[in-house]
């Protein structure tokens, strides 16, 4: 069964530091999110993508962040200056047709 | 704006029995229903969906769920849990229009006891 892979699926990385969390979607999928799951609470929605731009984003994805599809296969999630209160789990999913939704396996960012 | 309530946010019970996950949702229109689970460390995985049709839906690893217009409720079932249905649980609702945000409740974490 096709799969959403995400990489790196830890990372650590210092305040302040960029960092780039890596998301394959499927490969005929059109519309691609973010979400993200700060430790013990709900998933989040930051943003969805389709035809090479933002659909829709929420209030957490401020200037901080980007999305990019560089390549026509994957799918970034870019945050600038990282906060403390970035640290969570991020997950990509990609969708197509017919309620098929398919999410990746996350990338935990710990922001120390 | 979509909404999903799920009031329990930990439950136990024991291996064999019954189990009912609870979700209200609020959405304006005919919503798109999900339940997703997720083990620690781990990522979501679909258990069920609804879109339409027969109100009853059935899922992966023998869970169920029952759509209730009339209560906005979407509450998941499963007749005999097993240790390995340890998990938590997330309820979600999607927007008519196919491809939107999925909104997710808080989730209702599940603990199994021997």
């Amino acid at each position: 069964e096709p799969e959403v892979t995400q990489t790196p699926s830890h990372q650590v990385t210092q305040m302040g530091q960029e960092v780039i969390l890596r998301c394959v979607p499927i490969s005929n999928h059109l519309y691609f999110y973010w979400y993200r799951q700060i430790l013990g609470q709900k998933v989040e929605f930051l943003v969805s993508f389709y035809n090479n731009e933002i659909s829709e984003k929420s209030e957490i994805f401020d200037d901080q962040f980007s999305v990019e599809r560089p390549d026509g296969s994957n799918f970034t999630l870019k945050i600038r200056s990282t906060k403390l209160e970035d640290s969570a789990m991020y997950f990509c999913a990609s969708y197509r047709s017919n309620l098929a939704y398919t999410f990746g396996s996350g990338t935990r960012l710990t922001v120390v | 704006a979509q909404s999903v309530t799920q009031p329990d946010i930990h439950i136990t019970v024991s291996e064999g029995a019954s189990l009912e996950l609870r979700c209200n949702y609020s959405y304006g229109a005919t919503p798109y229903l999900f339940w997703y689970v997720q083990s620690p460390g781990q990522g979501l995985q679909l258990l069920l969906k609804y879109f339409s049709g027969d109100t009853l839906v059935q899922g992966i690893k023998g869970f169920e769920a029952e759509f209730k217009r009339s209560q906005s409720s979407f509450n998941l079932r499963k007749p005999s849990v097993h240790w390995s249905d340890a998990a938590e649980y997330f309820c979600a609702v999607g927007a008519l229009q196919g491809a939107q945000k999925l909104v997710f409740g808080q989730g209702t974490r599940l603990t199994i006891n021997p």
